[in-house]
């Protein structure tokens, strides 16, 4: 089975860091997907990581970890548009197409 | 752009009602997958395609079927719709090779409300 897992909420202030784990125990493991979801709206696609080490990419960074089983998400010089959901998302295998997701953590920027 | 396309963004149905969800992709990619979203559990696949009339199950396919005449249209149907099965509808498209893309990231498209009465 799948077993993802991240923080349901997390609160920021506007400018700061946050960082949002991701930890995971899956049947397989090919790569690891963040997606943002702002509400009302379609995810859409922030990094993706395949060997551990850190990608940065603009303001976010996303970091794995696989002996581990974990990875973070790095949101910085936190904006109000920021405030959204962020997925967690396992893909098991490269020639399984389905992806894992987690329940999803929702940050919210103040001002 | 990719775009992935879902025939409603809000839909109100009654108990028993048969009720269908179009999805259409226009980069054409080979997989093509419905999930339903709920609060505290995240994305949950029902069905999934990976060719035209092919499909498989997902995590919950139960009370959902699904239907790819086309590449780029996928059908999720609820046979006769009950009131748990109210909930936010994501369609997401892929590539099924990756040399025709850098991962399986998948594309989703703006979701359905669904509320059933």
């Amino acid at each position: 089975g799948q077993n993802i897992d991240q923080p349901t909420e997390m609160t920021a202030t506007e400018g700061a860091i946050v960082q949002i784990n991701c930890t995971y125990q899956t049947s397989g493991f090919n790569g690891l997907f963040w997606y943002q979801q702002h509400a009302g709206e379609a995810p859409t696609f922030l990094s993706y990581n395949v060997l551990d080490g850190l990608e940065e990419k603009g303001r976010f960074s996303s970091f794995l970890s696989r002996s581990k089983g974990y990875s973070y998400l790095l949101l910085k010089e936190l904006q109000m548009k920021d405030s959204a959901s962020y997925l967690c998302a396992v893909s098991p295998t490269s020639n399984d197409y389905k992806l894992s997701f987690g329940a999803g953590t929702t940050v919210t920027v103040r001002a | 752009d990719v775009k992935v396309t879902q025939s409603s963004r809000y839909l109100v149905k009654r108990t028993g009602e048969k009720v269908f969800l179009e999805c259409v992709q226009d980069m054409d990619h080979e997989n093509m997958f419905w999930y339903r979203q709920d609060p505290g559990l995240g994305l949950r696949l029902i069905y999934f395609s990976y060719d035209v009339k092919m499909k498989e199950k997902g995590d919950i396919p139960e009370g959902y079927s699904v239907s790819r005449e086309k590449k780029e249209r996928f059908s999720l149907i609820l046979e006769s719709a009950s009131t748990n099965q109210t909930s936010m509808y994501l369609c997401a498209s892929s590539f099924i090779l990756l040399d025709r893309g850098p991962n399986n990231e998948q594309f989703f498209g703006p979701g359905t409300r669904l509320t059933v009465l």
